[in-house]
């Protein structure tokens, strides 16, 4: 099973900054597998980014996705309050799915 | 508009099973096209695939959960199960069920239930 190892585990930014997340696979991945969600505190999920690349409906083009193979990065530029949350980044494989550990964005 | 839902006890006695539902509403599970997953969240926690279910009825499991989950289709088009035997302390958690498009993410999840395994 593929392991999906998140860094950094917290990620402090100043208000208007840019945030770098990145998701690290332990085999490689078809980028059209890898997907990215954003989690607010008694929320469920809500997708950010799928196939690595793409912005989910509503979500502004703050948000860029990038990467291939094992490295994936999720950006976020000109950080807003409403981008606090935590980030996950998910890959499908062969009749199996996994998470990354998480990334929290909060405001330095 | 679809939705989904669990329900089931909050409450788990240490060795019981754990058993949840999943209602969908706005949609039918008896098509090809989707994968209805179980998820959870310990507290404070991250997120951690169960498994899921396919409207065949084959299911596929987290190697780290396939000798005590159990996910079944319900006797209607509209809901799935989840069993989780033999459950411990360290089952509590909030249990999510969703869906999975075939553009490979999950597109809709139910609000979530929490369920503490305490004596």
């Amino acid at each position: 099973e593929i392991v999906l190892t998140q860094f950094p585990d917290t990620l402090s930014v100043s208000p208007g900054g840019s945030a770098t997340l990145s998701c690290r696979a332990s085999q490689w991945i078809a980028s059209s597998y890898l997907v990215w969600y954003q989690q607010k505190p008694g929320q469920a999920p809500r997708l950010v980014m799928y196939s690595t690349s793409n912005r989910a409906i509503g979500i502004p083009d703050r948000f860029s996705g990038s990467g291939s193979g094992t490295q994936f990065t999720l950006t976020i530029s000109r950080l807003e309050p409403e981008d606090l949350a935590v980030y996950y980044c998910q890959q499908y494989g062969t009749s199996s799915l996994s998470f990354g550990g998480g990334t929290k964005v909060e405001i330095e | 508009q679809v939705q989904l839902r669990e329900s089931g006890p909050g409450l788990v006695k240490p060795s019981q099973t754990l058993s949840l539902s999943c209602t969908v509403s706005g949609g039918s599970i008896n098509g090809p096209e989707y994968y209805w997953n179980w998820i959870r969240q310990s507290p404070g926690k991250g997120l951690e695939w169960i498994g899921y279910i396919y409207y065949n009825g084959n299911s596929y499991y987290n190697s780290s959960l396939k000798s005590r989950a159990s996910i079944s289709l319900g006797t209607s088009t509209t809901q799935f199960s989840l069993k989780l035997r033999s459950v411990t302390v360290a089952d509590t958690a909030v249990y999510y069920c969703a869906r999975f498009s075939p553009a490979y993410y999950f597109d809709y999840w139910g609000p979530g239930l929490l369920v503490t395994v305490s004596s």
